[in-house]
């Protein structure tokens, strides 16, 4: 089954840009992912769905400012124009036929 | 409007049993899979068990296979989780979610509680 990897923290300064990895195991570098963000207390949030091609889908009510990209095994989630609300753990998530899997979460700092 | 409201957590002795609920609505619910996903304290998102839109198929985490029980009634569009044998190591925030291959809605979550 795959596996998700996350870097554990990143941080950024309002207004300006932060990009969240995730990397697919080797052999699922073609999987489709989706990003979450969990701010501080809440449920989980659905962010979008992202390919391999890097073509995504947002859900709704998710700013502009939220964008996805891909590279390899790599998927990203960017954050533009970071506000005091984006601040939250940012989980990807990815699925097979008979199990699904989550990244350890990013904590996204806003400074 | 989509939502979501799960119940029936709570505190529970180990080796007791709990069942949870996920009461849906804005949605044609015999259309969609649905999805338990769990949160420990202070931890990140674990994977629980799955069902089809028809309950015809289910998939378990092996953490939890043989002690619990997915299941959904599309006549009262709701979604179920059986929990027994639960173990110190399943005290968690449950959460249900519309599944559409990924996880497209959650639900607020609810909070079980494994402790003597």
């Amino acid at each position: 089954q795959p596996v998700l990897t996350q870097s554990s923290s990143a941080s950024a300064s309002p207004g300006s840009s932060v990009k969240v990895t995730c990397t697919l195991s080797t052999g699922h570098s073609n999987y489709i992912i989706a990003w979450h963000q969990q701010q501080p207390g809440k449920a989980p949030r659905y962010l979008m769905k992202l390919e391999n091609s890097g073509s995504y889908n947002k859900g709704s009510g998710v700013p502009d400012r939220f964008s996805g990209s891909s590279s390899g095994a790599d998927r990203y989630l960017t954050i533009s124009n970071l506000q005091s609300e984006d601040e939250a753990d940012y989980y990807c998530e990815t699925w097979d036929t008979n199990t699904r899997v989550f990244g350890g979460g990013t904590k996204v700092t806003v400074l | 409007e989509l939502q979501l409201l799960e119940s029936g957590g709570g505190l529970v002795q180990p080796g007791g049993s709990l069942r949870l609920s996920c009461a849906a609505s804005g949605f044609t619910f015999t259309s969609y899979g649905m999805t338990w996903v769990r949160q420990a304290p202070g931890k990140g998102l674990e994977w629980v068990s799955a069902i089809s839109g028809s309950g015809a198929n289910k998939y378990y985490a092996d953490s939890v296979k043989g002690r619990f029980t997915i299941s959904r009634d599309n006549s009262k569009s709701t979604l179920y989780l059986q929990m027994n044998s639960l173990r110190a190591e399943d005290t968690a925030v449950y959460y249900c979610a519309k599944t559409y291959g990924h996880l497209e809605y959650w639900g607020q979550g609810t909070l079980v509680s494994v402790s003597s």
